[in-house]
């Protein structure tokens, strides 16, 4: 079956350090691949997907993150974080009958000054 | 051209009521979703709905919980006799098409139950 794993919980960055969130999935296939960032009482804004092709993708905000089949990962990454980036961020992949996300639980960003 | 709409934006219900939850998809949109989050962890899919139609209600408890698309009007999530359990916040999202496309999430309708 499916699934995605985010290690991290909770993370701490310092505003204008760079920034790694990991995402592990499993899944049998070429999978579809996202990430969305949740902000407090909000719904889920989509930053960027993969599906095919050049294995680095490039999103909003300045995110990018990279699939790497061989460690079944999609990490997110932004070079330097504002403090407006402090949020939960969440991995998906598409499930194999193309009718739902996977989730995974989630990592809760903090930026410090 | 407005966003997936959701209401109310929160719900409060004593057990053993019936919860109500809309979502309009946005215009255009064909494909209907329903996640729910429970505190400390990830959205977990629900329901998957065409037009008057459940494609796939896998993720849905088997009792109590209902969705429907109807023709015209919002896509609707019944839970009837709530328990606290249910509490939680309950997102849906809309697509153009299912498979690759993205989903677009509404701003979630939380429900709290005494």
């Amino acid at each position: 079956a499916q699934s995605v794993t985010q290690p991290d919980i909770h993370i701490t960055v310092s505003e204008g350090a760079s920034l790694e969130l990991r995402c592990n999935y499993s899944y049998g296939a070429t999978p579809y691949l996202f990430w969305y960032v949740q902000s407090p009482g909000q719904g889920l804004q989509l930053l960027l997907k993969y599906f095919s092709g050049d294995t680095l993708v490039q999103g909003i905000k300045g995110f990018e993150a990279e699939f790497k089949r061989s460690q079944s990962s999609f990490n997110l990454r932004k070079p330097s974080v504002h403090w407006s980036d402090a949020a939960e961020y969440f991995c998906a992949v598409g499930n194999q009958a193309g009718t739902a996300l996977i989730f995974g639980k989630g990592t809760t960003l903090s930026v410090s000054s | 051209n407005a966003g997936v709409m959701q209401n109310p934006r929160h719900l409060v219900r004593r057990r053993g009521q019936e919860a109500r939850l809309r979502c309009s998809p946005m215009k255009g949109h064909s494909h209907v979703y329903w996640y729910r989050q429970l505190p400390e962890e990830g959205l977990k899919f629900m329901v998957y709905l065409q037009k008057e139609n459940i494609i796939d209600e896998s993720g849905m408890p088997k009792e109590r919980f209902s969705a429907e698309f109807p023709k015209e009007g919002p896509s609707i999530l019944r839970i009837q006799q709530v328990v606290r359990g249910d509490s939680a916040a309950y997102f849906c999202a809309s697509s153009d098409s299912p498979g690759d496309n993205e989903q677009f999430f509404g701003p979630g309708t939380r429900l709290t139950v005494l």
